[in-house]
């Protein structure tokens, strides 16, 4: 079965500076991998997806990702983040026998 | 606004009870997905429905059912319920079947 560890639960950082957040998955298989927000009290937004093609991946809010095969890695990437990025970060795998499968989650905190 | 409709947003009630959770889709979309936020078991794929019929099963339990109706919207009973079923329930839905969907607000279950 496919499988999404998060290696962190919480991310602080000041604001401006980079961040990463970890992201490796389990497959055997050719896997669909996303990256989704979720702000307080709020439902989840896509932030970037990887299907096929280019392994540097660019969504939305100046966030990128970059997959790694031989890593079985996701990561995402922020060069310089914003107090408004404080979420929740959420990577998953996307198989046509699991459906959309989430790991547990990274809560990033970005201080001034 | 995601066009992915969920009603209510919040919902309290106690323990033994039975609560009925709404999905409408966006306009076109004939799959619909159920998955559940809670603390201690994340996100989860509970259960799909393609146009009227059960096309995926998750980690749902026998409590649980759910059903697609011929205007395309689709409802989440919950049976029984104990504190543990206290969550956050997502719906997405998407145009085909076995493709990413998009995510509405979810319907936060608190069971006292």
């Amino acid at each position: 079965a496919q499988s999404v560890t998060q290696l962190d639960s919480q991310v602080p950082v000041f604001e401006e500076a980079p961040v990463e957040l970890r992201c490796n998955y389990s497959s055997s298989v050719s896997v669909y991998l996303f990256w989704y927000v979720q702000y307080p009290n709020q439902g989840l937004q896509l932030l970037l997806k990887y299907l096929s093609g280019s392994t540097l991946v660019k969504g939305i809010n100046g966030f990128e990702a970059e997959f790694n095969k031989s890593q079985t890695s996701f990561h995402l990437r922020k060069p310089s983040v914003h107090i408004s990025d404080t979420a929740e970060y959420f990577c998953a795998v996307f198989t046509s026998t699991d459906k959309l499968i989430f790991g547990t989650g990274t809560r990033l905190q970005v201080f001034p | 606004d995601s066009g992915v409709t969920q009603t209510p947003k919040h919902l309290i009630t106690a323990t033994g009870q039975r609560v009925t959770l709404r999905c409408s889709p966006r306009s076109g979309d004939l799959s619909v997905y159920w998955y559940q936020q809670s603390l201690d078991q994340g996100l989860q794929f509970l259960i799909q429905y393609y146009n009227g019929e059960e096309r995926a099963k998750g980690n749902i339990l026998e409590r649980f059912s759910a059903q697609q109706f011929p205007d395309l919207h689709s409802e989440l009973n919950l049976s029984s319920l104990e504190l543990g079923d206290s969550a956050l329930y997502f719906c997405a839905s998407s145009v085909r079947d076995n493709v990413l969907g998009t995510f509405g607000s979810g319907t936060r279950l608190t069971v006292v």
